[in-house]
């Protein structure tokens, strides 16, 4: 069964620290994997997508990482801002029309 | 640049009552549209997609369904709204099929059925 997992489901860190999300899947052939950003009540934003070939990828203060061979995924955070409260999506998907399989997302708040 | 609108932002409807969610995306032609719901603790869920005009898919069986009048318009509708057609809505766009191409969501719609 296809399937996407976060950990953890929430965080609290301190404003400046960083902080490192994961993410498992069992996505089976494997296209691309996604990271998306929801603040609470608005529509997710993508931050990164990665390809099979790719194990790294930056934006900014976000850098995401993928081993395609143990199906694993982070999300790395550097330096986190208050505006980083919000929750994290991890996306993976297979070949195919629409094949995208959300997982269910890490709650991030950053507090001062 | 490409801009996608959602509305209304939220909605609170009684049990029985129709509904109608917008959804219209600028500056680019043909794209794939997509309906969301998103519900607490769980992954978001495809309900609909369009590749074109009066072209819609269903990914699930459900009390609401989807129209796309215009190339850069989908409206999710229902005529007798459920307790459990409250969520979060969420409509997306994308260049081609969301599995290869980067996938836009509008702001999002809550609804609330009472």
């Amino acid at each position: 069964k296809n399937q996407v997992e976060q950990s953890p489901q929430s965080l609290i860190i301190l404003e400046g620290k960083n902080c490192t999300l994961q993410c498992n899947y069992t996505v089976s052939p494997f296209s691309n994997l996604r990271w998306y950003k929801q603040d609470t009540g608005r529509g997710p934003v993508s931050l990164t997508i990665m390809t099979f070939s790719e194990n790294t990828k930056s934006n900014g203060r976000y850098t995401a990482t993928l081993d395609a061979d143990t199906k694993q995924s982070s999300l790395h955070i550097t330096a986190s801002q208050l505006s980083d409260s919000a929750s994290y999506i991890c996306v993976v998907s297979a070949p195919g029309a629409n094949n995208l399989f959300f997982g269910t997302g890490t709650r991030l708040t950053v507090i001062p | 640049s490409q801009t996608i609108h959602q509305w209304p932002a939220t909605l609170v409807q009684p049990v029985g009552s129709p509904l109608s969610l917008e959804c219209t995306v600028e500056g680019t032609s043909n794209p794939n549209l997509y309906w969301y719901r998103q519900a607490a603790g769980r992954g978001l869920q495809l309900l609909f997609y369009s590749v074109g005009i009066g072209q819609i898919s269903s990914e699930v069986p459900q009390n609401l369904s989807a129209s796309r009048p215009q190339d850069r318009q989908f409206i999710l509708s229902s005529k007798k709204l459920l307790l459990s057609d409250s969520g979060f809505y969420l409509c997306a766009w994308s260049t081609g099929w969301a599995g290869a191409n980067v996938l836009t969501f509008g702001a999002g719609s809550r609804l609330t059925v009472l």
